[in-house]
């Protein structure tokens, strides 16, 4: 079993739709949790930062985590056609001042249809 | 792409020849890293940089080797190019060792 789970999909949405991307994990020392956007052919882009547990707003995105379930969440609102692009997921553990090992999962690919 | 250049950002080359990839940052993090990205593995790191001349494998590290002789530069080898490495190969930075900023990637192709 992989640390991370992720959906590849891919997922396809209408235009103006909201969209749920979610990782699963098992490893319960992850205290930081990532987003990344991923457009073909480009490097990951970091979209969200998360800290424990809770959810943290930018803009129409929407992160969540769920540590007693050991689940999190990317909440996209009013999607545009602009979002469509590989969505991973990615934790860590916790220790500042050293190395921490992140984990990716594999990416959720989404198309948003005009 | 936060300050982070890769070269080359295509390349083609042969079984068995050397190759060196660069990856140059302008943010003077402490945190460099090389991960290569495949189809259905996702992004697997290979080598770690946690200072200068300061490196450690990762889990693909077996055919790679690095060095990192100033801050800014990163370099990754390819000792003797085999098929299986063909694939698209990112370097990362990042200040606190958690949130990790890629650069734009290269294609490496072996034939």
């Amino acid at each position: 079993q992989k640390e991370v789970e992720q959906d590849p999909g891919p997922l396809s949405v209408p235009e103006g739709a909201i969209v749920s991307l979610n990782c699963t994990y098992s490893n319960s020392a992850f205290q930081y949790f990532m987003w990344y956007r991923q457009y073909s052919r480009k490097g990951p882009e970091l979209l969200m930062y998360t800290y424990s547990s809770g959810n943290k707003e930018d803009g129409r995105f929407t992160a969540q985590v769920d540590k007693s379930s050991k689940y999190i969440s990317l909440f996209i609102r009013d999607s545009q056609p602009s979002d469509s692009a590989t969505y991973l997921c990615a934790m860590s553990g916790t220790g500042s001042g050293g190395y921490q090992k992140v984990t990716f999962g594999t990416g959720t690919k989404l198309q948003v249809i005009p | 792409d936060a300050g982070i250049t890769q070269s080359p950002r295509h390349k083609v080359t042969e079984t068995g020849t050397p190759v060196t990839l660069r990856c140059h940052q302008t943010e003077n993090h402490r945190y460099m890293y090389w991960y290569r990205q495949d189809p259905g593995h996702g992004l697997r790191l290979i080598h770690y940089s946690y200072g200068v001349k300061d490196t450690d494998k990762g889990e693909v590290s077996d055919g790679y080797s690095v060095s990192r002789s100033k801050t800014e530069d990163f370099l990754l080898t390819l000792e003797s190019a085999t098929s299986s490495q063909t694939s698209v190969y990112f370097c990362a930075i990042s200040f606190r060792g958690d949130e990790q900023y890629f650069g734009p990637g290269t294609r490496l192709t072996v034939t």
